[in-house]
């Protein structure tokens, strides 16, 4: 079984400050996706990366897939209390990716 | 939004009797998923299906069967629900192309209580 392990688990941060949430695994992963989910809906997929080494930005988001595929870490700067969520990464494997396995997820609050 | 609809949203029910859970998609996608969610154990796959009449296992599928007689509508199904299955039930569909990653569209979710 795959696993994911997210740290930290639990993140409050003052409005302004910078902060980095890392997946890590043993397994390799053929893409990385990270979702964010807010209080009583589901997960909204944020970003998508599936060639190690490969950063992507969105805004004030930058998501890094590890060299190997078997990390990945999510920076967000500046936060905004609109960032408040939980953050979940999850792995694609096999040919079509169309199995996911999640991490536990980080629960993050930006306080005005 | 992606056009997936979970029925019924809420429910609380008694140890024993038997609950389904519906998903209903307008997308056509051919994958479809059942995920709980619950603290500290994150999203786990309950079962998926990859078309008509096709599913398969997910990490936990012990106490739970589905089924998939047409494209749109992905059933779960706790035969006796016990109060190890409360949770926060999420159907989710894909179109599986692959390749650079596949997006999963996730519904608004299921609260069960099992009392």
């Amino acid at each position: 079984t795959q696993l994911l392990e997210q740290s930290p688990q639990f993140l409050s941060i003052q409005e302004g400050e910078n902060l980095t949430v890392y997946c890590n695994s043993s397994s390799v992963f053929s893409s990385l996706q990270w979702y964010r989910q807010e209080p009583g809906e589901g997960p909204v997929l944020l970003v998508t990366v599936v060639t190690g080494g490969e950063v992507k930005k969105l805004k004030r988001l930058t998501f890094q897939f590890g060299d190997a595929r078997k990390d990945s870490s999510l920076h967000i700067t500046a936060a905004q209390p609109g960032d408040t969520g939980l953050y979940l990464c999850a792995g694609g494997s096999g040919g079509s990716n169309y199995k996911l396995t999640f991490g536990k997820g980080t629960l993050l609050t930006v306080n005005p | 939004d992606a056009g997936i609809t979970q029925s019924p949203r809420h429910k609380v029910t008694e140890t024993g009797t038997p609950v389904t859970l519906r998903c209903h998609q307008t997308e056509n996608h051919r994958y479809m998923y059942w995920y709980r969610q619950d603290p500290g154990h994150g999203l786990r796959l309950i079962h998926y299906s990859y078309g008509v009449k096709d599913t398969d296992k997910g990490e936990v599928s012990d106490g739970y069967s589905v089924s998939r007689s047409k494209t749109e509508d992905f059933l779960l199904t706790l035969e006796s629900a016990t109060s190890s299955q409360t949770s926060v039930y999420f159907c989710a569909i894909s179109d599986g192309r692959g390749g650079s990653g596949n997006t999963i569209y996730f519904g608004e979710g299921s609260w069960l209580t099992v009392v």
